[in-house]
């Protein structure tokens, strides 16, 4: 069984739209992450989610809002779509917010945004 | 600059060669990752590292905390260890930073 998985795998869009991706975690875990991954492989944390409750919020544009009904599943819609948006985002967990435990991923949705 | 910087950033070797990548961090931390980012794309643990050394298979990671320092070594390296490996600290909320990445590749 897959541990931590995102979908869609694949995302194409045009520019103005609204998008979501959603990542569900069967680990048991208390804490899912967003992370983005840029055209040059840089990976940057979006945002955390600690038992549904927003813990990490980084200077992320408005447009993005994740959201969590449950503490096993993490949702990020995108609104406006822009150019900018394209890049690899991964969807992350770990059993809590201590500095060090272990994050386990999920294989990455690719959005391409035209 | 980038709160963790890692080097070399990219690193060709031969099939059996020993292998070390190289990350400083500028602040000050209870844990360091060193992480596997497979060609698909798949992103990996595979240390996590708060003193000291540790040992898996042919990888060893070590971690300086005085000097701000850690590497990752690959012993008789493989082709298949071809991948882009990336040194992450935990800060507030186990949130991960990341360094750039060190893209290895492994010839035969």
């Amino acid at each position: 069984d897959t541990a931590v998985s995102q979908t869609p795998k694949y995302l194409v869009t045009q520019m103005g739209n609204d998008k979501s991706i959603k990542c569900e975690q069967n680990l048991g875990h208390d804490t899912m992450y967003w992370y983005k991954q840029d055209s040059k492989k840089f990976l940057k944390i979006m945002f955390s989610y600690n038992n549904k409750e927003l813990i990490i919020n980084e200077t992320v544009p408005n447009r993005f809002s994740p959201k969590s009904p449950d503490k096993a599943h993490l949702n990020l819609h995108i609104n406006s779509l822009e150019l900018g948006d394209s890049a690899v985002y991964f969807c992350a967990s770990s059993q809590g917010t201590v500095e060090g435990e272990t994050q386990y991923f999920g294989p990455g949705t690719r959005l391409l945004v035209l | 600059k980038n709160e963790v910087e890692q080097s070399p950033q990219n690193l060709t070797a031969q099939e059996g060669e020993f292998i070390t990548i190289n990350c400083s961090y500028s602040v000050g931390i209870s844990a360091l990752h060193w992480l596997q980012q497979h060609p698909g794309g798949g992103i990996v643990s595979l240390f996590m590292l708060s003193s000291g050394k540790k040992k898996h298979g042919r990888l060893i990671a070590t971690i300086n905390i005085q000097e701000k320092h850690s590497s990752l070594h690959i012993t008789a390296s493989h082709p298949r260890d071809s991948a882009v490996y990336i040194c992450a600290v935990s800060e507030y909320g186990n949130k991960l930073v990341f360094g750039a990445g060190t893209i290895l590749r492994v010839k035969s």
